[in-house]
């Protein structure tokens, strides 16, 4: 149980496109999902919030015009990278959390890469 | 603002051999969650062990086990029998509780320890 997946697993893009990357909770509602980034040999950073049903909320210096979260359902948010650029290129991890009172645990997709050209 | 800190940016142990990475953190809340995860090469994040900090008792997990020192505000993780499988990026994690508004349930990490298991 507990399965988060993630689509594209790796994408290409040309600068200036943009790009759509989605996260599932495949067996649990997720109430909310968190999206990181990761630099290649560095630590997960994270870069917003979202609570399903409502806008989310993003950590600081994240540009929330570039990178567009929806979480139109409970098992379902989305990450746009728009205008993308090569600077943009990294790798995207979601994970999501149960709902359920007392549960606190993160599950997390199994990222996806992004090259921009 | 919550901090964690790996001082181990790499380690390496001989498999079957017993290994402790480091880990210590800056927070003033009085309750929340300590995490370790395993990133492999897959690079799929991996929750190895959890922690409560009303919890005294050490947690444990097979051959993975924290000693966790809240006054010092440590959460060291000892894996023992090391196996091959075991080779990977070791992120200790931080979390603050549910009651704690703005940033509940969000996962701070530290820089990692990446660990190699050689046969």
């Amino acid at each position: 149980g507990a399965v988060v997946s993630q689509h594209p697993s790796w994408v290409i893009c040309k600068s200036g496109t943009s790009v759509k990357i989605e996260c599932r909770s495949l067996d649990f509602q997720a109430t909310t999902m968190f999206w990181y980034r990761q630099f290649p040999k560095q630590s997960l950073m994270l870069m917003a919030t979202s609570n399903e049903g409502s806008k989310a909320t993003y950590e600081q210096g994240v540009e929330k015009d570039k990178f567009l979260i929806n979480h139109a359902s409970l098992t379902l948010s989305t990450l746009t990278v728009t205008s993308a650029h090569p600077e943009d290129s990294s790798f995207y991890i979601c994970s999501a959390r149960s709902g359920l009172a007392g549960l606190y645990e993160q599950y997390f997709g199994p990222g996806t890469r992004l090259t921009v050209t | 603002a919550q901090t964690v800190t790996q001082s181990q940016p790499e380690m390496s142990v001989q498999d079957a051999e017993t290994v402790t990475l480091s880990c210590t953190y800056d927070t003033s809340e009085n309750n929340y969650y300590l995490f370790w995860y395993k990133q492999p090469p897959s690079r799929q994040m991996i929750l190895v062990i959890r922690q409560e900090a009303y919890k005294q008792q050490n947690a444990t997990e097979n051959r993975f086990s924290v000693n966790f020192q809240k006054a010092a505000k440590s959460f060291s993780l000892k894996i023992s029998d090391s196996q091959l499988g075991d080779t990977a990026m070791y992120f200790c994690a931080f979390m603050k509780p549910a009651y704690s508004g703005a940033g509940s349930y969000q996962l701070t990490f530290g820089k990692g320890t990446k660990l190699s298991v050689i046969p």
